[in-house]
Parts: C-alpha cells; structure tokens; sequence
C-alpha cells in the first residue's frame, strides 16, 4: 500500500533562514507527488506538484521540491522563510491520480523572528 | 469567487443530533471528495464521487452517509453524532483525469468546517 512519511512533526527556524521539509514515499514505478500547505484555520493550498519531466519542480511563495527516485524523496525548501511562512505542511503522493491521494502527517513549520 | 465552498463553517451540536455539511464547486471538476481532519492534524480520505457516482467509501461508519444531487455539490450527512466525530471536515474537487492537470487545475480544498459535538 502506498505511505507517505513526514519524519518531522515540528520545524522551528528564524526568520530569513533556510528550511527543508522531509518527505518520504513508499517506492513504486511511477508516482505523482503534491507538497499542500495549510495556513490556520484555512483549507489545504497546493504549494507545487511533480508529475513527470524534471525533477526539481518549483511552486509558489518561493517554495521549491526536489524528486529523488532512488532516495524515494521530495523534500520541500525555501531559501529564506519569512514569518508569513509559519504554517502546516502537507506531502502527499499518488500512485493513480486524486483518487487515491494518500496525505503525509503534516509538518508544522514555526518561523520566529 | 469561491472555487469551493462548504456550509457551514463551524457547527457545534449535541451528541446523538443528526447534521449536515454542504460543499459546491465552481470549477468544472468532474470528482468530488470528502476528508476529515483530526485533532492532530491527519488527514484522511472519507468519500469520492465522480460524476455524481460514489467511487471511494473508506471504512467510515454508515453513520455517514455523501450524497450528491449532480456534479458541482456533494454533501454529508451525519447521524447519531458521537463524541469523537468531532473534527474539521473538507470538501475538494479535481479533474478525474490527471493528464487534464495544468496551473491550479488540481485537488483544491474549501476552507472547512468545524464540527464540535459535545
């Protein structure tokens, strides 16, 4: 069965400083996989999304992923966060499409001044 | 203009009441799901429909019940509520065919409703 796994339940970092977000799958052939960002007290916004074709994919707010076959990762990064980027984050992954969309335990990501 | 909506967006009830929660869509999408956040933040996929045809039902109590009079809404209905159904639901929608993914055109979330049962 497919899995996501999201090693880090809490990331505190500064304001300014870099960040990595981990995420893990469960490996398989070919895989669709989605960062979501969640903002408090707000629905899941999608962040950026890999479906084929290169492998380091960008999305919005800066925000950018990198697809690693044989690590089976996609770890999200910001070169410098800002406070506004405090939020929870999602990896999910998909082995069909929408459908089967498995979604990863979230990330709390803290950004302090 | 709100891509997806639910109503409403906080509900607080007393145990054993029935409730429901109503989701629309304005993007075209053809499949149209339910998700259910807990406490901790998980997120897990309750129903999907397609075309107004159910596709998903994970092991979720028959307590709950979707129904989707066409393809822009699919609401959920609850009876019997219970203590730990007690959570923040979310709607969502998508194309059904991934190879029509382009831009924004992918799984998009409404804001949620929060469901207190006391």
């Amino acid at each position: 069965a497919q899995s996501v796994t999201q090693l880090d339940s809490q990331v505190p970092v500064f304001e300014e400083a870099p960040v990595e977000l981990r995420c893990n799958y469960s490996s398989s052939v070919s895989v669709y996989l989605f960062w979501y960002v969640q903002y408090p007290n707000q629905g899941l916004q999608l962040l950026l999304k890999y479906l084929s074709g290169s492998t380091l994919v960008k999305g919005i707010n800066g925000f950018e992923a990198e697809f690693n076959k044989s690590q089976t990762s996609f770890h999200l990064r910001k070169p410098s966060v800002h406070i506004s980027d405090t939020a929870e984050y999602f990896c999910a992954v998909s082995y069909t499409g929408f459908q089967k969309l498995v979604f990863g335990t979230g990330t709390r990501l803290l950004v302090s001044p | 203009d709100t891509a997806v909506s639910q109503t409403p967006k906080y509900l607080v009830t007393q145990m054993g009441n029935d409730k429901s929660i109503k989701c629309e869509q304005n993007l075209g999408h053809d499949t149209m799901y339910w998700y259910k956040q807990d406490s901790k933040k998980f997120l897990k996929i309750m129903f999907s429909y397609n075309n107004k045809e159910l596709i998903i039902n994970e092991t979720v109590p028959n307590r709950f019940s979707p129904k989707s009079p066409d393809k822009a809404h699919l609401n959920l209905h609850i009876n019997s509520l219970e203590l730990g159904d007690s959570a923040v639901y979310f709607c969502a929608s998508s194309p059904w065919d991934l190879t029509k993914i382009s831009g924004a055109n992918v799984l998009t979330f409404g804001a949620g409703s929060r469901l207190t049962v006391l």
